[in-house]
């Protein structure tokens, strides 16, 4: 079944302990993204990748690092968590090189950070 | 900078009532356009999308959406909604200026009364 994970799901965590959350994409997609979503702002992309070893910021990547060694994988780390990053974030995954050719995305389940 | 607005926040319909979603962006060049549904609890899901052809758009579970070039809009329509419609819609748009980015709105919530 084609998918893309996130783990973990539901997290609590405390300011300026870092974390890591795993995306992972089972359709060898190129193109691969971050995104947070926060109520009346929806979505604002924080990195995207459009291949291996291939990342860029998006319009929201303060305090958001992120990594591509591995086509299926793409790691959102936070080195230093702020309650500013209390959200629902969303990995995505797409082929090509993103959205404009009109390919899908396709969504992970999403993770709900709470930085206390 | 491109952006996406969608006017209404929560809307509150009863089941068999007609749906209009207002979308608009801003950016003058070739774009393509999506709708994306989040039902409860949910991942977001593609509803329905526009790169090229015909304006009226067809997508699942009885929506349609209409490209209007001249008013940059790209209002979702569904003629007769359902308790399980019950959701929340985000309007998204990629140019060819920023193929590798999409631009998301901030989502109409939307209830149906049963």
């Amino acid at each position: 079944e084609a998918q893309v994970t996130q783990n973990p799901r539901y997290l609590i965590t405390v300011t300026g302990k870092k974390l890591t959350v795993t995306c992972s994409q089972n359709m060898n997609h190129e193109y691969m993204s971050w995104y947070r979503q926060d109520p009346g702002l929806g979505l604002r992309q924080i990195y995207y990748s459009m291949n291996v070893e291939v990342t860029d910021k998006g319009d929201v990547p303060e305090g958001y690092k992120v990594s591509r060694k591995e086509k299926r994988n793409f790691p959102l780390i936070l080195e230093s968590p702020s309650p500013n990053q209390t959200s629902l974030y969303f990995c995505a995954s797409s082929p090509g090189t993103g959205a404009f050719s009109g390919n899908t995305i396709y969504f992970g389940e999403g993770s709900w950070l709470t930085v206390v | 900078a491109q952006s996406v607005s969608q006017h209404n926040h929560h809307v509150i319909l009863s089941e068999a009532a007609s749906l209009e979603l207002g979308c608009n962006y801003s950016y003058g060049g070739t774009v393509n356009l999506f709708w994306y549904v989040q039902y409860p609890g949910q991942h977001l899901q593609l509803l329905l999308k526009y790169f090229s052809g015909d304006p009226l758009v067809k997508g699942i579970k009885g929506f349609e959406a209409e490209f209007i070039k001249s008013k940059f809009s790209f209002n979702l329509r569904k003629p007769s909604v359902q308790w399980s419609d019950t959701a929340e819609y985000f309007c998204a748009v990629s140019s060819y200026s920023s193929a590798s980015k999409i631009i998301f709105g901030s989502g109409t919530r939307l209830s149906i009364r049963p």
